[in-house]
C-alpha cells in the first residue's frame, strides 16, 4: 500500500526556517518524480515545489522561489522541503504528492502556521 | 489573468448531472494541454479522478466511477468534468490543474453543492 507521511509542521514565527519530511513506503520511491502543494486555510491548492525522480531537476513556484529548497533522500525514502524566511502567507497545510504524472498519491499533510 | 479559472461554486440536484468548467486563459490553448481533476471533501486530502486531453488520451483515476468524465470546449477554452447521477457523497470542492512552463497550475477550485 503507497503511503506518504509528512512531518516537521509547527508554529514559527515570520523569517524563521522550518524542515518538512515526507516518508514514503509501499512503492520504489526512486522511480518517481514528488512534489510539494500547499492549502492556506479555507483556500484552494497551490503548488510549492516538483523534484525528479534522480533529484536533478527541480522546480518552485514564484511565491516560493529562493526561500523553499526541496530536496529527496532515495536510500531513506524521504522527501522534504527547507523552508526559509518564512510569512505569514506561508501558512498552510502542506502535503507531498507522488506524480505518475498525475498527482496520485497525496499524504494527509502537515500545518505549518507562521505567527508571531 | 490568472492560468485557470473555475466558478466558485455549482449546485445541483440528486440524480442529475453537473458540468465544472476550467478556462484557460487567452493565449494559452487548451488543446494543448491535459486537464487533470481532482476531488477534495471537507477534512480530507486531494483525490486524482481523472485526466483528459483528447478522447484517444485521457484516464480514469483507480475506483472513480464512469459517471466521472472529462472533456474539454474548445470554443470556450475550456476543460470540463462532468458528473451524471449525482450523489450526496459528491459535495466537495473540485479542481483543474495543468502541467503548465514547468509547473504544477492548479485552479482556485468549484465547491459543487448537492441539494
Amino acid at each position: 500500500e503507497v503511503q506518504l507521511v509528512e512531518s516537521g509542521g509547527g508554529l514559527v514565527q515570520p523569517g524563521g526556517s522550518l524542515r518538512l519530511s515526507c516518508a514514503a513506503s509501499g512503492f520504489t520511491f526512486s522511480s518517481y518524480e514528488m512534489n510539494w502543494v500547499r492549502q492556506a486555510p479555507g483556500k484552494g491548492l497551490e503548488w510549492v515545489s516538483y523534484i525528479s525522480s534522480g533529484g536533478s531537476t527541480i522546480y518552485y513556484a514564484d511565491s516560493v522561489k529562493g526561500r523553499f529548497t526541496i530536496s529527496r533522500d532515495n536510500a531513506k525514502n524521504s522527501l522534504y522541503l527547507q523552508m526559509n524566511s518564512l510569512r505569514a502567507e506561508d501558512t498552510a497545510v502542506y502535503y507531498c504528492a507522488r506524480e505518475t504524472p498525475q498527482l496520485d498519491y497525496w499524504g494527509q499533510g502537515t500545518l505549518v502556521t507562521v505567527s508571531s | 489573468q490568472p492560468v485557470l479559472t473555475q466558478p466558485t461554486s455549482l449546485s445541483a440536484s440528486p440524480g442529475a448531472s453537473a458540468r465544472f468548467t476550467c478556462t484557460l486563459r487567452s493565449g494559452i490553448n487548451v488543446g494543448t494541454y491535459r486537464i487533470y481533476w481532482y476531488q477534495q471533501k471537507p477534512g480530507s486530502l486531494p483525490r486524482y479522478l481523472l485526466k483528459y486531453k483528447s478522447d484517444s488520451d485521457k484516464q480514469q483515476g483507480s475506483g472513480v466511477p464512469s459517471r466521472f468524465s472529462g472533456s474539454k470546449d474548445a470554443s470556450t477554452n475550456a476543460g470540463l468534468l462532468l458528473i451524471s447521477g449525482l450523489q450526496s457523497e459528491d459535495e466537495a470542492d473540485y479542481y483543474c490543474a495543468i502541467w503548465y512552463s514547468s509547473t504544477w497550475v492548479f485552479g482556485g477550485g468549484t465547491k459543487l453543492t448537492v441539494l
